[in-house]
Order: C-alpha cells, then structure tokens, then sequence
C-alpha cells in the first residue's frame, strides 16, 4: 500500500514565524503535491513538484515555498506566518509511470497561526 | 478549465439505507478518483474510475465518460460511512480539479 506521511497532525505556530511541513511518501512516486483546505473554498493547490529539485507554481503560491531535495521528500515553507494560513494542509503523491497519475493523500496538518 | 460539479452537497441517512452521489464534469478527461474524508480530515482513496463500473464492499461507482459523469453507489450505509466524499478529474499532465463534495451524515 501507498504510504504518504505528514510530519505533524496539529501545529500551532505564532505569526512571523518561519514553518515547514515535512511530507514522506515511500512508493518511488515522481509527483508530489501541497494543498491547503479551507470551509467553503475546497482544495486549492499551493505548489507541486514533479522530479527532485523541481518545482512549479499551483493556484495559490503566495506566501509559501517548497523545497524537494530528496524523491521521497517535500517539503513546504511558510517564510512568515501569517493568520490567513491558518488551515488544513494536505500532502499528496501519484505516479506518471502508468499515466493514471492516481493521487494518494497524507493525513493532513491542521495548522493554526495566532 | 474543466468544471466539476457534485450533487447533492448534503445528504442526511438512517442507516442501512442506499445513496447515489453524482459528479458531473465539464469536458472529456483521462482520470477520474472518488475519495472519501472521514472526520479526522485524512482523504481516503474510494475509486481510481475513469471509465466503467467497479465495487469494493458496500460501495461501487460507474463513470460513463462520453456523457461525462460518475456516480458512486453507497448501499446498507454505516455511521462510518459519515463524511464528505469529493470527486477529482484530471486530464493527462494537467493538475488534478476536485469537486465542492458531498457531506454525508448516517445516523443511528
């Protein structure tokens, strides 16, 4: 089974301050993917990256930064919380190899910024 | 981009009744997932259905892609099967699009 694990479940961060979610996948996916859930506006993809060291922009990026070093490893940065980012961040991973780029999802991390 | 809607947005059952959850989307696609969030927030994967019929236990779904919808068929629902359940379509190298989600409450 796929296995997408997000380094925290709850996190609770003071605004200004400098945040990363770690997200860990363990099937040799390419793709890896960061969106944020909020009430009434859905998933919004914030970045995505399809290879190590590569990254592009999704809907929202602003205000966040990613960094994938590792295949298995992607990482999102919040340079300077801010109370607008508080949400639910989900992690997901798919692979290109048979072209049906099926996504499995981390359990989340509800982030609040006070 | 492709437009994807989902209907009902609420559903309350008794339990041990039947659903139907439709997803229509907008232009022909290549994939096609039902995924079902459970009240801790983590998305489980349901379906990978871009086309035909399939069932796993109490649940199965059908896509008919030439007329662009999917159904997924909830039958003799538990109180775990509480939640809100998204459809999400994408087109080959194209971000992946999710519905707005049906929420589902089973009651005793």
């Amino acid at each position: 089974d796929v296995k997408v694990t997000q380094s925290s479940r709850y996190l609770v961060k003071r605004t200004g301050e400098k945040v990363f979610l770690e997200c860990v996948q363990d099937m040799d996916h390419e793709n890896m993917f960061w969106y944020r859930q909020d009430p009434g506006l859905g998933l919004r993809l914030i970045y995505f990256s399809y290879d190590v060291k590569m990254k592009e922009k999704g809907d929202i990026p602003e205000g966040y930064s990613v960094s994938r070093e590792k295949k298995e490893r992607f990482s999102l940065i919040l340079e300077s919380a801010s109370t607008n980012q508080t949400s639910m961040y989900l992690c997901a991973s798919s692979f290109t190899g048979t072209g049906t780029y099926e996504q499995y999802f981390g359990p989340g991390t509800r982030l609040t910024v006070t | 981009g492709i437009q994807v809607e989902q209907s009902p947005p609420d559903l309350i059952l008794q339990e041990g009744a039947n659903s139907t959850l439709r997803c229509n989307f907008s232009d022909s696609v290549n994939n096609l997932q039902w995924f079902h969030q459970n009240p801790w927030g983590q998305l489980i994967n349901l379906f990978y259905i871009p086309s035909g019929t399939k069932q796993n236990g109490r649940l199965s779904a059908t896509t008919v892609a030439t007329e662009r919808y999917s159904l997924l068929y909830i039958s003799s629902s538990q109180t775990t099967d509480s939640g809100v359940y998204f459809c999400a379509v994408n087109t080959f190298y194209d971000k992946v699009i999710f519905g707005p989600g049906t929420s589902l409450s089973v009651i005793p």
